[in-house]
């Protein structure tokens, strides 16, 4: 199986401009997660979901939707994009609780950037 | 809220020796889970051992090890027999074992510290 996917890779955006970041993975996990990656910060969490229909505000929530109509898509959403939304965007993804099955599987990330 | 810190923005070991990677946290929960993951220049995050709580006995995965002091709240990696490949940033992370609801799944993630292996 892919795993975890990320689409783009890349992208560039000129403030004001709206996007969607693709997340997909074929594990059939019900958790999956959008982190933020930033110079000296570590990853910070946006928004999570714990199964279809179901999302939840992580730490930096503030100018990104998401959505979970589907297992195996969770896909990110800039409204109105910020120069400050200039970082390296991660989806994750696991099968839930318990102590075999919670760990996280990480996509290959995608690098925006807002002028 | 917790908090995860890693004070070594930096290190570097020769390649066959070993290296010690610090993290300390803060929580006032008593059961939870730490992480430690690795990321190479490639930027996936791969997972290189997990340590739960509520065990005393520090997790191993080949020549990675932890050493868990719950009553300090420290969680150091310990890398054995370094390799180059083992060059990369790595991160600590804390997650929550007794949230319930849609609290599973949020991983709060340490500074970083970039690993370099010389040959």
């Amino acid at each position: 199986n892919a795993g975890v996917t990320q689409t783009p890779k890349f992208q560039v955006l000129k403030t004001g401009q709206s996007m969607t970041l693709q997340c997909a993975q074929d594990m059939n996990h019900e958790y999956m997660s959008w982190y933020r990656q930033d110079p000296g910060m570590g990853l910070r969490l946006i928004h999570y979901s714990v199964g279809a229909g179901i999302t939840d505000q992580g730490e930096v929530p503030n100018g990104y939707n998401v959505s979970r109509s589907t297992t195996e898509d969770f896909p990110l959403r800039l409204l109105s994009a910020a120069p400050s939304q200039t970082s390296v965007y991660f989806c994750a993804s696991s099968y839930g609780p318990g102590p075999r099955t919670d760990t996280q599987y990480f996509g290959p990330g995608t690098r925006l950037t807002v002028l | 809220a917790q908090t995860v810190t890693q004070s070594q923005p930096e290190m570097s070991v020769q390649e066959a020796e070993t290296v010690t990677l610090s993290c300390t946290y803060d929580t006032s929960e008593s059961d939870y889970y730490l992480f430690w993951y690795k990321q190479p220049p490639s930027r996936q995050m791969i997972l290189v051992i997990r340590q739960e709580a509520y065990k005393q006995q520090n997790a191993t995965e080949n020549r990675f090890s932890v050493n868990f002091q719950k009553a300090a709240k420290s969680f150091s990696l310990k890398i054995s027999d370094s390799q180059l490949g083992d060059a990369a940033m790595y991160f600590c992370a804390y997650r929550s074992r007794n949230a319930g609801g849609t609290s599973y799944g949020k991983l709060t993630f340490g500074q970083g510290t970039i690993l370099t292996v010389h040959p």
